[in-house]
């Protein structure tokens, strides 16, 4: 099994505040995946990263691949309220696993007005 | 369009009875994917569907959990003899294809609670 580790777990923070949210494993992957979920619906994509070392950007989100593909961050920039939700990191695992997405247990941000 | 539905949203049932979920993908994608979610946990892996077969279905965290897809659309999982440990949001999500690459949309989940 390939664990992945979110960090942390919970995040409270002031409206343009900025935060970052880990994802680690000692496990390669193919491909990671972040999403967002919000309370009594299922998680929403956000984005794909493939390459090691690949970084993407979604308006102020900030998404970073490990250069070994071992883990990731996601970097908000002036957060806002409606960027409240449960952050979701999902690798995609190699050889049996391949197709398969391991999910982290998630981070709770919580941004203030 | 219509997203990925489920039903019954909420479930309370007690321990020992049988229940059934059930999952309605979006039109005209091939793969299915039924995940659980435990309070504080992220999501667990239990099974996927190409077409109506199920390749793998090690995932499954005991024999008393099946599950079934017929017509490559509207899927089924059923535990059976449920224990309080069952009790969780029950997730499904369908793609156009199985793979990471393709995107997987995810309905709003069913919340199991087990008395």
């Amino acid at each position: 099994t390939q664990l992945l580790e979110q960090s942390p777990q919970f995040l409270s923070i002031q409206e343009g505040e900025n935060l970052t949210v880990y994802c680690n494993s000692s496990s390669v992957f193919s491909s990671l995946q972040w999403y967002r979920q919000e309370p009594g619906e299922g998680p929403v994509l956000l984005v794909t990263v493939v390459t090691g070392g690949e970084v993407k950007k979604l308006k102020r989100l900030t998404f970073q691949f490990g250069d070994a593909r071992k883990d990731s961050s996601l970097h908000i920039t002036a957060a806002q309220p409606g960027d409240t939700g449960l952050y979701l990191c999902a690798g995609e695992g190699l050889g049996d696993s391949w197709g398969k997405l391991q999910f982290g247990a998630g981070t709770q941000v919580v941004v203030t007005p | 369009g219509a997203g990925v539905s489920q039903s019954p949203s909420n479930k309370v049932t007690e321990k020992g009875k049988d229940v059934e979920l059930r999952c309605d993908p979006i039109s005209g994608h091939t793969a299915l994917y039924w995940y659980r979610q435990s309070l504080g946990q992220g999501l667990e892996f239990l099974i996927y569907f190409q077409g109506n077969s199920a390749p793998d279905k090690s995932g499954l965290p005991s024999d008393r959990f099946s599950a079934e897809r017929t017509g490559g659309s509207v899927s089924t999982l059923t535990i059976q003899r449920t224990q309080q440990e069952d009790s969780a949001v029950y997730l499904c999500a369908s793609s156009l294809a199985f793979g990471a690459s393709y995107e997987q949309y995810f309905g709003p989940g069913t919340r199991l609670t087990v008395t």
